[in-house]
């Protein structure tokens, strides 16, 4: 199976600031990874997949990278409403694999 | 539009069985990839299981002869059999839709359900 490993863990961070959080495969996935962002209580939602592709509707502030085994997100000026834990998810094989997620808290 | 509501879940003694449902609109189901993910309380996401629209099924190792996964096309509902239930699958249960073109991506969610395996 391959192995999906996030960090940090938690951020901390305030309005406005510029975020980027780390997703690693432990083999190659190609670009075959998927960002979600997930609520409390609530179902994960589809920000990017296929590494760096923006699902239709996402805001414009949050971009991916990379390839192979390290991945990247990004948001570039946090806004209230992306206080939240973030899932990478690779999709090169069965069976799908999450990472252990990356909560971003208000500092 | 799309959309998903799982239902069935509930408390169950360890060893126990539950049927969970996932009820398809906007959609067809045996025309789509759909999969079934679990969040244990308070944990990150785990994959389950998937049933693609030519009928192959795929499970996560920790499930593998317990649960079934099925299809109802007459009801466009989706099922998750669960059998010999252990303190470990107590999570909520989702089911997620992939798009057409069958890349594993989860673009659609339901609500997700409850399952509590405790005596």
């Amino acid at each position: 199976d391959i192995q999906m490993t996030q960090s940090p863990s938690t951020v901390s961070a305030s309005v406005g600031d510029r975020v980027t959080f780390t997703c690693r495969a432990s083999q190659s996935i190609s670009n075959w990874l998927a960002w979600y962002q997930q609520k409390p209580d609530k179902a994960p939602k589809l920000l990017i997949y296929k590494a760096s592709t923006l699902e239709t509707g996402v805001p414009a502030r949050f971009s991916g990278s990379g390839s192979g085994t390290e991945f990247t997100l990004s948001v570039s000026s946090l806004q209230p409403d992306d206080f939240a834990t973030y899932f990478c998810q690779q999709y090169s094989a069965y069976p799908l694999t999450f990472g252990g997620g990356t909560k971003v808290e208000i500092k | 539009e799309v959309h998903l509501v799982e239902s069935g879940g509930g408390l169950v003694q360890p060893g126990g069985s539950l049927r969970l449902s996932c009820a398809a609109s906007g959609f067809i189901v045996s025309s789509n990839y759909i999969n079934w993910v679990r969040q244990a309380p308070g944990k990150g996401l785990e994959w389950v299981s998937v049933i693609w629209p030519g009928g192959s099924i795929h499970y996560a190792d920790s499930v593998k002869g317990r649960f079934t996964i099925s299809r109802d096309n007459s009801k466009n509902t989706l099922y998750l059999q669960m059998n010999r239930l252990r303190a470990e699958d107590t999570a909520v249960y989702y089911c997620a839709r992939a798009p057409e073109d069958g890349y594993a991506i989860l673009r659609y969610w339901g609500q997700g359900t409850l399952v509590t395996v405790s005596s």
